[in-house]
């Protein structure tokens, strides 16, 4: 069972819609992190919170919104999006900025 | 700057046998080096990783890896494959500073014949 939590496992939405992904992590962890894969690719990093403070992939569209409404709690708001969006989004925590990333088991995005 | 390679992009191993995949990194500073797993419909699950220290890192299901800073590689082994042992598999190098830096290896899909 994995320590992160995430919420919903699958998720289909239009191009018009808004939706938001959610995640959760009860260790006390003060980093958080989204990532997106793709099918038989890497994760690739969207967002950093660390210590609640922003760190944004600036090649990340606008149609991506991060929230950390507190230290166990980040949230991913989703509108507009493309059917090229449609992956893997995967949460991860951190103790820190050297320690290993502790992973959900992702939400399945397809966007039609 | 760093960056991880990871030979094969799949590897084919017969239940009981050696099971290699290998990776070899690039980085200018000291590497925090790391294996994880993903089985299918899942994320990635840490399985050893190195930080400081003794370079024979042993991690969880019976693997391990070795650091060679000569041959900047970080190859992962387990001397007899289970077929739960079939997911992907992705190094990784970090700088010892930031997590959030981390660069993933394309991944190698392990493949167990009965």
């Amino acid at each position: 069972d994995t320590e992160v939590t995430q919420t919903p496992k699958h998720l289909v939405m239009g191009m018009t819609n808004k939706k938001s992904l959610k995640c959760e992590q009860h260790m006390g962890h003060r980093a958080m992190y989204w990532y997106k894969q793709k099918a038989k690719k890497p994760p690739e990093l969207m967002f950093v919170y660390s210590y609640e403070k922003l760190s944004i992939n600036e090649s990340v569209p606008s149609r991506f919104s991060p929230e950390c409404p507190n230290s166990s709690l980040l949230n991913l708001h989703l509108h507009a999006l493309q059917p090229e969006d449609s992956a893997l989004y995967l949460c991860a925590s951190s103790q820190g900025e050297n320690s290993p990333l502790h992973f959900g088991n992702g939400t399945r995005l397809t966007v039609t | 700057a760093q960056s991880v390679t990871q030979l094969g992009s799949h590897v084919s191993v017969s239940e009981g046998a050696l099971v290699l995949l290998r990776c070899n990194y690039s980085s200018s500073v000291p590497p925090y080096l790391f294996w994880y797993v993903q089985y299918p419909n899942q994320g990635l699950q840490l399985l050893l990783k190195y930080t400081t220290g003794a370079t024979l890192v042993k991690g969880i299901n019976g693997f391990e890896a070795e650091f060679k800073k000569s041959e900047t590689s970080f190859h992962l082994t387990k001397p007899s494959a289970h077929m739960s042992d079939a997911a992907e598999y992705f190094c990784a190098v970090s700088p010892w500073s930031s997590a959030s830096k981390i660069i993933f290896g394309s991944g190698t899909r392990l493949s167990i014949r009965p």
